[in-house]
């Protein structure tokens, strides 16, 4: 079974401060992919990485930076937190070809204050 | 570009009834579909995809869905609902040329009555 994993479930940082999301997956996935969830908004794109070192931008990059040093791990980083990312965050992968079907992990409530 | 309207936001179904969950997509080719489940406070888990072949599809926690390129859906069905089906479903659309990215529905919560 594919494995995706988040460094953690809950979170709460302090307005200003700097803040990783790490997120590991366990299938040699090429694609990986960083989402938030909001009530009544769905799942929003935040990054998309297609391979080592590289990075897409989805519809909501803005406050938000990634990194991808290695194949398995993909890393959503705050630089300044700000109480509007007070958010669900769903990291998933996928394989680069065939059914694009994506792999979530259980997410990391993120709290700002 | 790729959308996938989901009609119905709450649905409300007794224990033992059937389900059918709507989805509509646009997508000008033959798009890769999926639907997933989302229970409180997890992540998204695959229940079933269609990308070729037959129609009809069968997933896990016995769900099936029915690709329809006519009527542009992809509807989910449960012939008898359990009650741990309470949950979040997702219909998603993705597509070759979309580098593989999905885009979302916006869900449909279902709360199953005892």
């Amino acid at each position: 079974d594919v494995k995706v994993t988040q460094s953690s479930r809950y979170l709460v940082k302090r307005t200003g401060e700097k803040v990783f999301l790490e997120c590991v997956q366990d299938m040699d996935h090429e694609n990986m992919f960083w989402y938030r969830q909001d009530p009544g908004l769905g799942l929003r794109l935040i990054y998309f990485s297609y391979d080592v070192k590289m990075k897409e931008k989805g519809d909501i990059p803005e406050g938000y930076s990634v990194s991808r040093e290695k194949k398995e791990r993909f890393s959503l980083i705050l630089e300044s937190a700000s109480t509007n990312q007070t958010s669900m965050y769903l990291c998933a992968s996928s394989p680069l070809l065939g059914a694009y079907e994506q792999y979530f992990g259980p997410g990391t409530r993120l709290t700002v204050t | 570009a790729q959308s996938v309207t989901q009609p119905d936001i709450h649905i409300t179904v007794s224990e033992g009834a059937s389900l059918e969950l709507r989805c509509n997509y646009s997508y000008g080719a033959t798009p890769y579909l999926f639907w997933y489940v989302q229970s409180p406070g997890q992540g998204l888990q695959l229940l079933l995809k269609y990308f070729s072949g037959d129609t009809l599809v069968q997933g896990i926690k016995g769900f099936e869905a029915e690709f329809k390129r006519s009527q542009s859906s992809f509807n989910l069905r449960k012939p008898s609902v359990h009650w741990s089906d309470a949950a979040e479903y997702f219909c998603a659309v993705a597509a070759s040329t979309n580098a593989g990215k999905s885009t979302f529905g916006d869900g449909t919560t279902l709360t199953v009555k005892p």
